[in-house]
């Protein structure tokens, strides 16, 4: 069956630094990958798409690699800043589907 | 903000209870998904709909069900409500169903239901 893995361990970084986060996936090919926010005892909060045939994706200080040889995206948040701190949720999402398959999620904490 | 409402933002209901959940879409989006959030998890895929009719349903039991309305309202109903029940429900609405398409869902805030 379809498995995604994210660090269930929150990472915690200090105010500057870029975060990276994991997202890898088992047993399935997605057509394509999205990442969302989530705040708490919010709902998820699209950030950005990538597709299987694109390697890298940027947005302001955000970017978001997919490496369909290994399984696994990564998602960079450069500069970052207490306000970043948040739960981030991966979604490789299979073609044909428009429904979600998300991950647990990664909270992060971003220290000043 | 989404423009995704959802009501009431919380619920306590006892067990075997029923319960519905609204929800509000953004104007134009014809699909509507359901998702099921436990305390750590990430959302679950509940069911979609698409022009009003389901489109789609992940591993939940047929006490789980839906209704979508013309005019970008929805609805989740669940009978015989268990504790397992207890979750974040959120909607999420999307411009357009496709085979293949990669649309964008946006989120409501969530109805937090407590099932004692």
């Amino acid at each position: 069956s379809q498995k995604i893995e994210q660090n269930s361990e929150a990472l915690n970084i200090q105010e500057g630094k870029t975060a990276t986060l994991t997202c890898n996936y088992t047993n399935y090919s997605p057509a394509y990958l999205q990442w969302y926010r989530q705040d708490p005892g919010r709902g998820p909060v699209f950030l950005l798409l990538i597709r299987e045939n694109e390697k890298e994706k940027r947005k302001e200080r955000l970017k978001v690699t997919f490496d369909t040889t290994l399984k696994q995206s990564l998602f960079h948040i450069t500069a970052s800043q207490p306000a970043d701190s948040a739960t981030y949720l991966c979604a490789p999402t299979p073609g044909g589907y428009n429904k979600l398959i998300f991950g647990a999620g990664t909270r992060l904490a971003v220290h000043p | 903000e989404t423009g995704v409402t959802q009501s009431p933002t919380h619920l306590i209901k006892t067990r075997g209870q029923q319960v519905t959940l609204r929800c509000s879409s953004q104007s134009g989006h014809n699909t509507v998904s359901w998702y099921q959030q436990a305390l750590g998890q990430g959302p679950q895929f509940i069911f979609q709909y698409y022009r009003e009719e389901e489109n789609g349903r992940g591993n939940f039991p047929p006490r789980f069900s839906g209704l979508q309305f013309p005019n970008y309202s929805s609805e989740l109903n669940v009978n015989a409500l268990e504790l397992d029940d207890s979750a974040l429900y959120l909607c999420a609405s999307s411009l357009a169903f496709g085979q293949g398409s990669a649309d964008t869902q946006y989120f409501g805030p969530g109805t937090r239901l407590t099932v004692l």
